[in-house]
């Protein structure tokens, strides 16, 4: 039962251009969502994160919209670079738990075309 | 440098041998995890450590075995019992409880021959 999914498998965008990456949720006991960015062959890094306090978070080009009612969550990126490309994947977690235990997605592939 | 290192970055090993991948972390973080990525599919967790000389298992502990007599270190044992070990495992810490986000290292692609 994937509690995390991320419906588009890879993303196409011109470079300069707004890339949206969504991401939707199933459990009403998250809390707390990040994205993280991932080159092959490579660890995630942490790009960026929101509670569910908020609903926007904003830093430099990445910005995260969180809608609770709908258990959606996107990540915008503007505008796209070239370096941008690579996978990204989103977590959740419920921190009202006991662990920090993360529940990633499938990820989304963004390719940002110069 | 803080960070998050894990050797080898390549392994080969033959079918029925039990291979310890390495993880250490000098970010003075308590929590430390094992995921293993497959083509297609998120991160999914192996086993977790919140603390030295605890860990609990996680979604797909089946077939693995971990340690963590130390705080920088969380040593992942591959065993024979794993049917399909060949993967990218990626070790991660946090600082622990409920904060923080995780920081992963560089992962290790396990092949099995």
């Amino acid at each position: 039962d994937q509690q995390v999914k991320q419906n588009s498998p890879s993303l196409s965008v011109q470079e300069g251009r707004i890339s949206i990456l969504n991401c939707d949720y199933t459990n009403s006991m998250f809390d707390y969502f990040l994205w993280y960015k991932k080159y092959p062959a490579e660890g995630p890094t942490f790009l960026i994160s929101i509670s569910s306090i908020k609903d926007k978070n904003e830093d430099g080009r990445f910005t995260v919209f969180l809608n609770k009612s709908a258990k959606h969550l996107s990540l915008h990126i503007v505008p796209s670079q070239p370096g941008d490309s690579a996978v990204y994947f989103c977590a959740a977690s419920a921190r009202g738990g006991a662990t920090n235990k993360l529940i990633f997605g499938t990820g989304t592939l963004l390719a940002v075309q110069p | 440098d803080g960070g998050i290192t894990q050797s080898p970055k390549y392994l080969f090993r033959k079918e029925g041998q039990n291979v310890t991948l390495s993880c250490e972390q000098n970010l003075n973080h308590d929590a430390m995890y094992w995921y293993r990525q497959d083509p297609g599919q998120g991160l999914r967790l192996i086993y977790y450590s919140q603390i030295v000389n605890d860990f609990q298992k996680g979604d797909i502990a089946e077939g693995y075995s971990v340690s963590r007599e130390k705080k920088e270190s969380f040593p992942l044992t591959v065993t024979s019992a794993q049917k399909n070990p060949t993967a990218f495992y990626l070790c991660a810490s946090s600082i622990g409880g409920l904060l923080g986000e995780q920081f992963f290292g560089p992962g290790t692609r396990l092949t099995v021959l």
